[in-house]
């Protein structure tokens, strides 16, 4: 089973609107982190925002957010006030907490590209 | 801070040419990984080192040789590529790789092109 899955392929909003990308993820490991990453055309994969599982509140950085549904199992990225430069390919990942060391092993989706439109 | 950079940004070699890439971090960080990502699929990882010692190989064929120099430098040898292998090739570092927070931070990537 994918342990993160992005229905989403493509999502199109216009400037200045919200914007949710859905993530939901499987782990029976009670300790996981998920991270959200941001991939432009260019390539670089840049770091948005990080939830862990024992986090009580849903982390917020500047415009990005993420609505963590823990009995769903959803991590959704809410993008506030879109702006032109936030077109690019998102992926949400995981970290499991397995034996208290996951050696760095990342799982990532298969990512959602988001269009920005004037 | 938090740059990685990764040289070349793009490289073309034939199959039987013999290259490297190169991933330099000077965060601290002491978990370095090579990722490889085809166009529209996300990355997969390839190696972790962690205190430069390589923890995680993911059966990438022998074709490909990673080298961590010292904790700062990571290397990825390329010799008698296929041309399969044309891929962005990442690196990333992290402070270490037992914590659930540990973000990883990524390079630019070099762009492969194998003729």
């Amino acid at each position: 089973a994918q342990k993160i899955t992005q229905t989403q392929p493509g999502m199109f909003v216009q400037e200045k609107e919200a914007v949710t990308l859905d993530c939901t993820y499987d782990t029976s490991d009670p300790s996981y982190g998920l991270f959200w990453y941001k991939q432009p055309s260019s390539g670089e994969m840049i770091f948005l925002i990080y939830q862990g599982s024992y986090d009580q509140q849903n982390a917020t950085e500047g415009r990005y957010s993420l609505n963590f549904q823990k009995a769903r199992k959803s991590a959704n990225l809410v993008i506030s006030a879109s702006q032109l430069g936030d077109s690019a390919m998102y992926f949400c990942a995981m970290r499991e907490g397995i034996g208290g060391s996951t050696l760095g092993r990342l799982y990532f989706g298969r990512g959602t590209q988001l269009t920005v439109w004037p | 801070d938090t740059e990685v950079t990764q040289t070349p940004k793009h490289l073309v070699m034939g199959m039987t040419n013999k290259k490297s890439l190169k991933c330099e971090q000077h965060m601290g960080h002491r978990a370095m990984y090579w990722y490889k990502q085809k166009a529209k699929k996300p990355p997969e990882l390839m190696f972790v080192y962690s205190y430069e010692k390589l923890s995680i190989n993911e059966s990438v064929p022998s074709r490909f040789s990673p080298e961590c120099p010292n904790s700062s430098l990571l290397n990825l040898h390329l010799h008698a590529l296929q041309p399969e292998d044309s891929a962005l090739y990442l690196c990333a570092s992290s402070f270490g790789t037992s914590r659930m927070s540990e973000t990883q931070y990524f390079g630019p990537g070099t762009r492969l092109l194998v003729l």
